[in-house]
């Protein structure tokens, strides 16, 4: 099946810092998700974007299908920013699969 | 708003005994599945529905059963529960295609005695 390996694991700033945080997949893919897992557990969509760039707020995503990598962009980190960070892609490409997890980045910034 | 709903949010069970989860949406979406999360690992997908038609993760245990009565609903039944089935479960639904977005409801932490 797929492979999704994201980079860093943990990841440790300072409020106010810049983050880039990394997902490689070892196939091609018409889906990339990226979440926030909260505190709580629940996982948060933040983006779907299988091509190109988005941006909402302080997070923006760019996914360069035809090299099999997507990245993460934080800009100026607050502490709510804080959890683990997973992107995903489908098992396989075509039907309505499931989704295949990177093992997450943790993020702590701290005040 | 739309959404996907879990109960309860935490259940406790003893080693053994039958539990039940369940997971509704207002999404109106074809496919439902259901995903376990152990402590610091990412999730794993057990099984999904696409409309009535299940379909079995490989390596989903046979203790771990699903139904899904209507569109609205799925249920998962552990049969007998075991210590390592303690764990984050999570449903999630999407429109029909893999290249669809997936939504996730708020989860259920399952803790076995």
């Amino acid at each position: 099946g797929i492979q999704v390996e994201q980079s860093p694991p943990d990841l440790i700033l300072q409020e106010g810092a810049n983050s880039t945080l990394r997902c490689n997949f070892s196939d091609s893919v018409n889906n990339l998700q990226w979440f926030h897992q909260n505190p709580w557990g629940q996982l948060i969509n933040l983006f779907y974007i299988p091509s190109g760039t988005k941006q909402n707020g302080r997070l923006s995503a760019t996914t360069v299908a035809t090299e099999r990598y997507s990245l993460l962009y934080i800009s100026s980190s607050q502490t709510t920013d804080s959890g683990v960070y997973f992107c995903a892609v489908p098992n396989s490409g075509g039907g309505a699969d499931g989704l295949t997890f990177g093992k997450g980045t943790h993020l702590i910034i701290q005040p | 708003d739309a959404m996907v709903i879990q109960n309860p949010r935490y259940q406790v069970t003893q080693f053994g005994k039958p539990v039940t989860l369940s997971c509704s949406q207002t999404l109106n979406h074809n496919v439902m599945y259901w995903y376990q999360q152990k402590s610091s690992q990412a999730p794993k997908l057990l099984f999904h529905y696409y409309d009535k038609d299940f379909n079995n993760e490989a390596d989903t245990p046979d203790n771990f059963q699903s139904r899904r009565p209507n569109t609205s609903f799925c249920f998962l039944d552990i049969r007998s529960p075991g210590l390592g089935d303690a764990a984050m479960y999570l449903c999630a639904t999407s429109a029909q295609y893999s290249y669809n977005e997936q939504f996730f409801g708020p989860g259920t932490r399952l803790t076995v005695l």
